[in-house]
C-alpha cells in the first residue's frame, strides 16, 4: 500500500516561528502537493512539484514556501507563522501516468494552530 | 478547467444505494472525471475516474452521459462508514496538472 505519512498530526506555534511540515512517500511517486483545507473553502492547492528539485506554485503560496531535495520527502515551510495560517495542512503524492490514473494518495494531515 | 457542481448536501439509508449527482456542462472532449471522498479528519481518498465510458470497480459505479454533461458517483449498498465528502473534479490530464477540490457534497448515511 501507498503510504503517504505527515511529521505531525497537531502542532501549535506562536506567531512569528518558522514552521517546517514534513511529508514523507513510500512509492517512488514523482509528483507531490501541498494543500490546506478551511472550513467552507474546501481544499486549496498551496505548492507542487513534480520532480526533485522543482517546484510550481498553487492558488495560495503567499507566506509559504517548499523544498524538495529527496523524491520521498516534501517539505512545506511557514518562514513567519501568522494566524491566518491556522488550518489543516494536507499532503499528498501521485504517480503520472498516460492512461489517465491521477489517483493522489494523501496524507493523514496536519492541524497547525498559530497562536 | 471545467466547473463542476454538486449538491451541498444528500441523505441515504443504510443498505440503499447511494446516487451522487455531479454536473459538468463545460467539460471539454479530453477531460476525465474524478471522484474523492473525505472521511472526517481524513485525508481525500481515490474512488474512481473516468473519461466517457461508465467504469465500476470495488467500491463504486460511475455513469457518465452520453454527451458527458454529467455524472452519477454510486454506491451500490451505502454504508454508515461511507459518510464523507465526495468531491468530483473535472481535469485534464497533463504532467505536472494537479486536482482541484470544490466544496463537495457532504453524504450522511443513516441506518
Amino acid at each position: 500500500d501507498v503510504k503517504v505519512t505527515q511529521s505531525s498530526r497537531y502542532l501549535v506555534k506562536r506567531t512569528g516561528e518558522k514552521v517546517f511540515l514534513e511529508c514523507v512517500q513510500d512509492m517512488d511517486h514523482e509528483n507531490m502537493f501541498w494543500y490546506r483545507q478551511d472550513p467552507g473553502l474546501g481544499l486549496r492547492l498551496i505548492y507542487f512539484s513534480y520532480d526533485v528539485k522543482m517546484k510550481e506554485k498553487g492558488d495560495i503560496p503567499e507566506g509559504y514556501s517548499v523544498s524538495r531535495e529527496k523524491k520521498e520527502r516534501f517539505s512545506l515551510i511557514l518562514e513567519s507563522a501568522s494566524t491566518n495560517q491556522t488550518s489543516m495542512y494536507l499532503c499528498a503524492s501521485s504517480l503520472y501516468s498516460p492512461r489517465g490514473r491521477w489517483e493522489q494518495y494523501f496524507g493523514p494531515g496536519t492541524r497547525l494552530t498559530v497562536t | 478547467d471545467a466547473k463542476t457542481t454538486q449538491p451541498p448536501s444528500m441523505d441515504c439509508a443504510e443498505g440503499r444505494a447511494a446516487n451522487l449527482p455531479c454536473n459538468h456542462s463545460t467539460i471539454s472532449g479530453n477531460e476525465y472525471v474524478y471522484w474523492y471522498r473525505q472521511i472526517h479528519s481524513q485525508g481525500p481518498q481515490y474512488i474512481i475516474h473516468g473519461l466517457k465510458n461508465n467504469e465500476t470497480n470495488e467500491m463504486a459505479s460511475l455513469i457518465i452521459t452520453e454527451d458527458r454533461k454529467s455524472s452519477t458517483l454510486i454506491l451500490p449498498h451505502a454504508t454508515l462508514r461511507d459518510t464523507a465528502v465526495y468531491y468530483c473534479i473535472v481535469r485534464v490530464m497533463e504532467y505536472g496538472n494537479k486536482l482541484v477540490f470544490g466544496a463537495g457534497t457532504i453524504l450522511r448515511v443513516k441506518s
